[in-house]
């Protein structure tokens, strides 16, 4: 049961341009969302989060939003560089659970 | 500072062989996790250490998966009687355990391959 889901394994942007991520989860216990940038032969490190009492965080050219009521959260990210071609993953976090649940990742490619 | 670092990098073992990971977090933190990425799939939470406290073992796959901490620093992951589906990449993370934070700092993982 794939509680953590994102459902394009990947996305191509122009340079400049904007890219949004998706990920929706199912879990309604989930109270702390996170996104991970992941290159290869390297591990996933941490960009941004927000907790449920929010629905916006902003962090630079990374924008997530969270819509609690449809279970889905998004990252934005503007303006788009070829830098940022990597795999993006979403993960989710329960009160009083430490680990994570991951979603399988988006390999967002930027093309300059 | 020093991030996570995780040995080896690389492993090719052959099935039924034993296998062990090891893991260093960063200095200070006091929760310590095991991750797989299967290959196409997302991370596959394993177990979980904080402080003295029992560790969390819920995600551990089968009885051949075991993994201790010593000292409150480094981490072994150890698989016994490798089976092919083992192979992935084995990601540790370490993080302070501060309430309402859940930022987790990853190593570089350790690809495992069973042949």
């Amino acid at each position: 049961d794939q509680q953590v889901k994102q459902n394009s394994p990947s996305l191509s942007v122009q340079e400049g341009r904007i890219s949004i991520l998706n990920c929706d989860y199912t879990n309604s216990m989930f109270d702390y969302f996170l996104w991970y940038k992941k290159y290869p032969a390297e591990g996933p490190t941490f960009l941004i989060s927000i907790s449920s009492i929010k629905d916006k965080n902003e962090d630079g050219r990374f924008t997530v939003f969270l819509n609690k009521s449809a279970k889905h959260l998004s990252l934005h990210i503007v303006p788009s560089q070829p830098g940022d071609s990597a795999v993006y993953f979403c993960a989710a976090s329960a009160r009083g659970f430490q680990k994570l649940v991951f979603g399988t990742g988006t390999r967002l490619l930027v093309s300059p | 500072g020093a991030g996570v670092s995780q040995s080896p990098s690389n492993k090719v073992t052959e099935k039924g062989k034993d296998v062990e990971l090891r893991c260093d977090p960063i200095s200070g933190h006091t929760a310590l996790y095991w991750y797989r990425q299967s290959l196409g799939q997302g991370l596959e939470f394993l177990i979980y250490f904080q402080g003295n406290s029992a560790p969390d073992k819920s995600g551990l796959p089968s009885d051949r998966f075991s993994a201790e901490r010593t000292g409150g620093s480094v981490s072994t992951l150890t698989i016994q009687r490798t089976q092919q589906e083992d192979s992935a990449v084995y990601l540790c993370a370490s993080s302070r355990f501060t309430s309402g934070s859940y930022e987790q700092y990853f190593g570089p993982g350790t690809r495992l391959t069973v042949t």
